[in-house]
């Protein structure tokens, strides 16, 4: 049963408007929400994270945002860039579980310049 | 800067092989693990490893095996290669703390 649920497989956006990812998640025990970013032939590299007691981080271009009422959280990415095009993924831990990560399916977005 | 190295990028092996995939962290982590990713699959774990000799399954561990000896080192193996065991297999570590996960940049493993 996945705990860690991305719809919208695929996105499209234009260079320096705003990327938005979903994902939504079962487990209200989960203590962190990470977000990766892989491109083909590559390894998942880390991205950015949100504690489960806060509701926003932002890093330079990207921000996450957690509603952990609605179990749902967002990745902004603004403005999008063409080296952004990947495909991204959200994960979640329960670092008091066994401390492995529950990975969604994956998004992929493309920057069209 | 942290490293996760898989001994290779790409392999092509025969059916009915069995095949080594090696994984190396020099972060001095505990907890590493097996990946597989799949279109339209996302990340699927297929084992991982809390500490030296240790293992439990995953998800989808059948068909797999796993070994590790020493902590920097988390071996999967493949018994008896499948064609549906083509895929990209990642490596990746964690400290016992969490929460983020390093990977390595992943071997492209093709059974014919």
């Amino acid at each position: 049963d996945q705990q860690v649920k991305q719809n919208s497989p695929s996105l499209s956006v234009q260079e320096g408007r705003i990327s938005i990812l979903n994902c939504d998640y079962t487990n209200s025990m989960f203590d962190y929400f990470l977000w990766y970013k892989k491109y083909p032939a590559e390894g998942p590299t880390f991205l950015i994270s949100i504690s489960s007691i806060k509701d926003k981080n932002e890093d330079g271009r990207f921000t996450v945002f957690l509603n952990k009422s609605a179990k749902h959280l967002s990745l902004h990415i603004v403005p999008s860039q063409p080296g952004d095009s990947a495909v991204y993924f959200c994960a979640a831990i329960s670092l008091k579980g066994n401390n492995r990560l529950a990975f969604g399916k994956g998004n992929q977005v493309v920057v069209i310049p | 800067d942290v490293k996760v190295t898989q001994s290779s990028r790409y392999l092509v092996k025969r059916t009915g092989e069995k095949v080594f995939l090696e994984c190396v962290q020099d972060m001095d982590h505990e907890n590493m693990f097996w990946y597989r990713q799949d279109p339209g699959l996302g990340l699927r774990l297929i084992y991982f490893s809390y500490d030296v000799k240790m293992k439990e399954k995953g998800d989808i561990p059948e068909g797999y095996s796993v070994s590790r000896e020493k902590k920097e080192r988390f071996s999967l193996i493949l018994e008896s290669a499948s064609t549906n065991q083509t895929s990209m297999y990642l490596c990746a570590s964690s400290p016992r703390t969490g929460p983020r996960a390093f990977f390595g940049q992943g071997t492209r493993l093709t059974v014919v």
